[in-house]
């Protein structure tokens, strides 16, 4: 079935450091992948998109690329903040017209200052 | 512009009840989706709602059930609660139709309520 792996958290980093959370997925098909972040106490805000092969997402800072050949959707970002410290969620969606997001388990970032 | 809104915030429940939780899509949006997050985990999906009819349906027993009204609002009934059910409840929507161009399947997600069953 369509799966979603993300690298294994949680993960601590020092402010300004260069940020790589993997994310690989399983899927029949050409899903749609998305990056989305959830705060302590509140509900999930989406961070970037892409919906085809190639594209690269990126959105404050952050980025990632659609990448068929390898199945993978790695986030990244150069220089972290405090403020970035959060749960990042890999995802997918677009299996055979299907709207349904298909979660990986999610990451724990902290950032220290 | 409200986003998707969703009530209550938080909710405490015995074992054996019953709960509703209501949810409001932003606007312009018609479809409405339900996922389930245990803590610690990803976000599940437990059904879609579209033109006031279940689309779709995740892996989730029949005591699950929903709701779509005119308005594009939606309900989530939880029948004969059990303790497994404590979770963050999220409530996502989004537009069916997106133009021409491929949908992006885009959504956006209300901040949840968080049931707790004891």
């Amino acid at each position: 079935g369509n799966s979603v792996t993300q690298m294994e958290g949680p993960v601590t980093l020092s402010e300004e450091a260069f940020l790589t959370i993997n994310c690989t997925y399983t899927a029949t098909g050409y899903p749609s992948l998305f990056w989305y972040v959830q705060y302590p106490g509140e509900g999930l805000q989406l961070l970037l998109k892409a919906t085809k092969a190639d594209d690269k997402g990126s959105n404050k800072g952050f980025e990632a690329t659609y990448r068929k050949e390898t199945t993978s959707f790695h986030l990244e970002k150069g220089s972290v903040q405090v403020s970035d410290s959060a749960v990042y969620f890999c995802a997918l969606s677009g299996i055979q017209g299907a709207q349904k997001l298909v979660f990986g388990q999610g990451t724990r970032l902290t950032i220290n200052p | 512009d409200a986003g998707v809104t969703q009530s209550p915030t938080h909710l405490i429940k015995t074992r054996g009840q019953q709960v509703t939780l209501r949810c409001s899509p932003k606007s312009g949006h018609d479809t409405v989706s339900w996922y389930q997050q245990a803590l610690g985990q990803g976000p599940q999906f437990i059904f879609q709602y579209y033109e006031e009819e279940e689309r779709q349906r995740g892996n989730f027993p029949d005591r699950f059930s929903g709701h779509q009204f005119p308005n594009y609002s939606s309900e989530l009934n939880v029948n004969a609660l059990l303790l497994g059910d404590s979770a963050l409840y999220l409530c996502a929507s989004s537009s069916t139709f997106g133009g021409r161009q491929r949908k992006t399947y885009e959504q956006y997600f209300g901040p949840g309520t968080r049931l707790t069953v004891t």
